[in-house]
C-alpha cells in the first residue's frame, strides 16, 4: 500500500473548522483513502473513505485532489472530544472480500483548545 | 454503527504467565479479525490476520508460538498471549470485519510484572 505522510501535530480552536492534510504521492489509481482516528488509549475509529470524489457525512468531509495526490480531512466545527490522533491510510481496493489490511502510520495528533 | 468488544479491557500478570484476550463482534458476523498491539506513544502494529475456521497469517517478525490465535466462530476470535514478559506490555487492539466494512475494538491494556 502506499506510503502516508501526515504533520506530527496540529492544533485547533474549538468551534473552528480542522483542516488535516495527507500527503500520499505514490497513490495507486485503485488505492481508496481511508481516516481513522484514535482518541487516547481507545481502539481507532472509522471517519470516512474515498477514492476520487470529495465525500461528506456527518463527521467530516474529505477533499482529494485531482491527481489523488493528497487529500484533507475537514472537521467543520471541531469540539474538544475531537481531540485525537488521526490517521490516513490508502489501501488497494478489492473485490469485495474482506481480507485487506490496514497499515497505519505515526498519524497527526489533533487538539483541539478551548 | 456495528459493535466490538474485548474483554479483558485492562490485565496485569505476573511474568510467565499466559493470559487470553476475547475479541467479539456483537451484531455482525465478521470473516476476518485482525489483532494489531501498540507500545506508548507508537502507532498500531498488525500482529495477525484470522479467518474464521483457518490459521492466523502472522506479520514478519511476530512469533506465532508466542501469539496464538484462535478464531473459531463468525464472531469471536481470542489471542493468547504466552509466557508473557514485561516487554510483551503493550495495548492490544482487535479489528472485526465482514465485506461491508470493519471495526475496532476498545482494546486491552496488558502489564506483565
Amino acid at each position: 500500500d502506499a506510503k502516508t505522510t501526515q504533520p506530527t501535530s496540529m492544533d485547533c480552536a474549538e468551534g473552528r473548522a480542522a483542516n488535516l492534510p495527507c500527503n500520499h504521492s505514490t497513490i495507486s489509481g485503485n488505492e481508496y483513502v481511508y481516516w481513522y482516528r484514535q482518541i487516547h488509549s481507545q481502539g481507532p475509529q472509522y471517519i470516512i473513505h474515498g477514492l476520487k470524489n470529495n465525500e461528506t457525512n456527518e463527521m467530516a468531509s474529505l477533499i482529494i485532489t485531482e491527481d489523488r495526490k493528497s487529500s484533507t480531512l475537514i472537521l467543520p466545527h471541531a469540539t474538544l472530544r475531537d481531540t485525537a490522533v488521526y490517521y490516513c491510510i490508502v489501501r488497494v481496493a478489492s473485490s469485495g472480500g474482506s481480507n485487506y489490511k490496514l497499515t497505519f502510520g505515526k498519524g497527526t495528533l489533533l487538539t483541539v483548545n478551548p | 454503527g456495528a459493535v466490538v468488544s474485548q474483554h479483558p479491557s485492562r490485565v496485569i500478570c505476573k511474568s510467565g504467565t499466559s493470559v487470553k484476550i476475547e475479541c467479539r463482534s456483537l451484531d455482525f458476523q465478521a470473516t476476518t479479525m485482525f489483532w494489531y498491539r501498540q507500545f506508548p506513544k507508537q502507532s498500531l502494529m498488525l500482529m495477525a490476520t484470522s479467518n474464521e475456521g483457518s490459521k492466523a497469517t502472522y506479520e514478519q517478525g511476530v512469533e506465532k508460538d508466542k501469539f496464538l490465535i484462535n478464531h473459531a466462530s463468525l464472531t469471536l476470535s481470542t489471542l493468547t498471549v504466552t509466557s508473557a514478559h514485561p516487554e510483551d506490555s503493550s495495548f492490544y487492539i482487535c479489528s472485526a470485519r465482514n465485506v461491508r466494512g470493519g471495526f475496532f475494538g476498545p482494546g486491552t491494556r496488558l502489564t506483565v510484572l
